[in-house]
């Protein structure tokens, strides 16, 4: 079974860091591009963050450019994102999505976790 | 960026009826365009991709139109799973970029 699982959500203070991961399993997690989109309760969908299957590439919404930063470790079949400089608007579920081709763009997202909660709040 | 727009929001509708829901790119998006539906507390699912490819085991009363600018997501037949929200998501440039959602609920 295709499965992702995220981890690492919080509450936390402004102004300070968190990282963020997804463990995948049930698919050749080196074959495809992987994403952070997250979700404020209530709110729609934003997209964070992709990355191509080598991490050759990978790209960022305006709102976390300079904050984030989008990872993965094709051996452990995980996808990371650190987090900086955290900021209220943050707060929200954060989920991993795969893409369904190896570039982060032009493919869609086919599967999804269910999202870790990351609370900035002081 | 892309500005993904869609509408309306919300949409009132009864059991059975047709549905449309309209996307619309603030620039050429060829058909890079894909939908997934999210009901509460649950993450969402793909329902379309490229414009108007059905995902494996979306039932066949969806369906999607469209390219460059202009898209469309149809319900032939309302069913009560179908209540939910529905967003249309750009992959065509970087930041990829999803419109603001379609709440569709019981008339």
């Amino acid at each position: 079974e295709v499965q992702l699982v995220e981890s690492g959500g919080a509450l936390v203070q402004p102004g300070t860091s968190l990282r963020l991961s997804c463990a995948a399993s049930g698919f050749t997690f080196d074959d495809y591009a992987m994403h952070w989109v997250r979700q404020v309760p209530g709110k729609g969908l934003e997209w964070v963050s992709g990355i191509n299957w080598n991490s050759n590439s990978v790209g960022y919404g305006d709102s976390v450019k300079g904050r984030f930063t989008i990872s993965r470790d094709n051996a452990k079949k995980s996808l990371f994102l650190q987090m900086n400089s955290l900021r209220p608007e943050d707060t929200a579920l954060y989920y991993c999505a795969k893409g369904f081709g190896e570039a982060f763009y032009y493919y869609y997202l086919d599967v999804w976790g269910k999202g870790t909660t990351v609370t900035v709040s002081s | 960026d892309i500005q993904m727009t869609q509408s309306p929001s919300p949409l009132s509708a009864s059991v059975g009826d047709r549905v449309t829901i309209t996307c619309r790119a603030s620039q050429s998006i060829s058909h890079y365009l894909n939908w997934y539906q999210q009901k509460p507390g649950k993450a969402p699912k793909l329902l379309i991709y490229t414009a108007s490819n059905l995902h494996t085991g979306v039932p066949s009363r969806f369906s999607g139109s469209g390219s460059g600018t202009d898209f469309t997501l149809t319900i032939s037949s309302l069913q009560p799973e179908d209540f939910a929200t529905y967003y249309c998501q750009q992959t065509f440039d970087n930041p990829l970029t999803f419109g603001g959602g379609t709440k569709v609920e019981i008339k």
